[in-house]
């Protein structure tokens, strides 16, 4: 049972590139979120999914987008990106209501 | 809306030492509260979870959290600290009608020997 699967683990992007970091789960789990985790700010949600074909914005939403075309998958888009954006990005899903959130390894992404 | 507040940014203690992590929360409904652990390089696991019921919640490798509805707390326990439990601890909120859950801030808890 592999859980919550985030490629790459590590990222080195030029300010303005573009790119897509991915996310499946196989536990058929409906819910789905993206964080940042930044030094002293916590763990900070940019987008999360309540299930297939339904996506609303979190806390920092800016610069990202998602889609939830499948229950398994849930890809995080860069659109530009910015120094701003380094971090360390986790993938989390979870049953609905009273469900315990299964995370990722993380992706470390450094945008230079 | 939803938020947590975890007021310790860090937290000592001496190995067999009880521990505290603190944790207050603000929902418009009823809650569910979750602790989870991370550990250096690693992706959270989860601790312990309040659902319903028992204000006093037992989870993995020994750790509990009392919740407190007045106070609006639920804040994590361990009668005998181990070196191994030194990690980042999160406290996540999620109300009972809402897709997402809220985390704290996190805290360092340091076991010494």
């Amino acid at each position: 049972n592999a859980g919550v699967t985030q490629t790459p683990k590590f990222q080195v992007l030029k300010t303005g590139q573009s790119m897509t970091l991915q996310c499946a789960q196989d536990m058929n789990h409906e819910y789905m979120s993206w964080y940042r985790q930044d030094p002293g700010m916590g763990l900070r949600l940019i987008h999360y999914s309540v299930g297939a074909g339904i996506t609303d914005q979190g806390e920092v939403p800016n610069g990202y987008n998602v889609s939830r075309s499948t229950t398994e998958d849930f890809p995080l888009r860069l659109l530009s990106a910015a120094p701003s954006q380094t971090s360390v990005y986790f993938c989390a899903s979870s049953y609905p209501g009273s469900g315990e959130a299964f995370f990722g390894q993380g992706t470390r992404l450094t945008v230079v | 809306a939803q938020s947590v507040a975890q007021p310790e940014d860090q937290v000592n203690v001496a190995e067999g030492n009880p521990l505290t992590v603190k944790c207050t929360y603000s929902v418009s409904g009823n809650p569910y509260l979750f602790w989870y652990v991370q550990y250096p390089n690693r992706g959270l696991q989860f601790l312990l979870k309040y659902i319903t019921g028992d204000n006093l919640v037992k989870g993995s490798y020994g750790f509990e959290a009392e919740f407190n509805k007045s106070q609006t707390s639920f804040h994590l326990k361990k009668p005998s600290a181990l070196v191994s439990d030194s990690a980042l601890y999160f406290c996540a909120v999620r109300d009972t009608n809402a897709g997402k859950s809220t985390f704290g801030d996190g805290t360092t808890l340091t076991v010494k020997p």
